[in-house]
């Protein structure tokens, strides 16, 4: 596709259900990243790829969360026991390096935990 | 960690005149990227600066990087409906001119009334 795709759109989901983000990076782009957006609040860094690798996930809020990148292209968020309080809008986005290069964003993952 | 100020929170303006969203840190700003973002979509790319003084113009968008490096203004030129949104700075915090960790302001919602 011509830009990020993230899939679903929305998803409401019970507290304590497992759930999965998908991101489809735009095609050659190396460096992969994961925001979470709270309402009213700027995106907040969660986990960059470069490549396959998570080169940095100081931005994970506990280990509930995870992310993987297997073939270095399509990323999943993955969420374990879901609480209220990770309901946000989650902003994949790409860029064909990590240096002074434009990232590009997906629309966002609208997750609501009730 | 960096923290981003940005002033107004929200602007309602009339179409053809023109405004200013300021940016503030706390720390010296190596690398300043400034996003829109319209509900329900992902960030769009609009600058992104580096150098103390630096100056960068888009159609009728200007942003300006201070000479501390540690404030950055956005002008918009005889705004149009199109313009509306939410505007968000995001601040390298590598300092290495990465962009894939940045920490983003609140943002400053835009309305243009026709």
């Amino acid at each position: 596709g011509a830009g990020v795709s993230q899939t679903p759109s929305n998803k409401v989901t019970e507290k304590g259900k497992y759930v999965e983000l998908r991101c489809d990076p735009i095609s050659g782009h190396t460096a992969l990243y994961w925001y979470r957006q709270s309402l009213g609040q700027g995106p907040e860094f969660l986990i960059y790829f470069q490549g396959t690798g998570a080169a940095d996930d100081s931005g994970l809020p506990n280990d509930r969360f995870f992310a993987v990148r297997p073939e270095g292209s399509v990323s999943t968020l993955k969420i374990q026991r879901t609480e209220r309080g990770d309901s946000a809008v989650y902003l994949c986005a790409s860029s064909l390096s990590s240096a002074n290069t434009e990232a590009f964003f997906g629309q966002g993952t609208r997750l609501t935990v009730v | 960690s960096q923290e981003l100020e940005q002033s107004p929170q929200s602007l309602i303006v009339q179409e053809g005149k023109n405004l200013t969203i300021n940016c503030t840190s706390s720390k010296t700003l190596y690398g300043l990227y400034w996003y829109k973002q319209k509900y329900g979509e992902g960030l769009i790319f609009l600058m992104m600066l580096q150098k103390g003084g630096e100056e960068k113009s888009h159609e009728k968008i200007t942003a300006k990087l201070d000479e501390k490096k540690q404030q950055s203004s956005l002008h918009i030129t005889a705004s149009q409906p199109s313009h509306a949104g939410i505007y968000l700075c995001g601040a390298d915090e590598e300092g290495g001119g990465s962009n894939y960790k940045l920490t983003f302001g609140k943002g400053t919602l835009l309305t243009v009334n026709p």
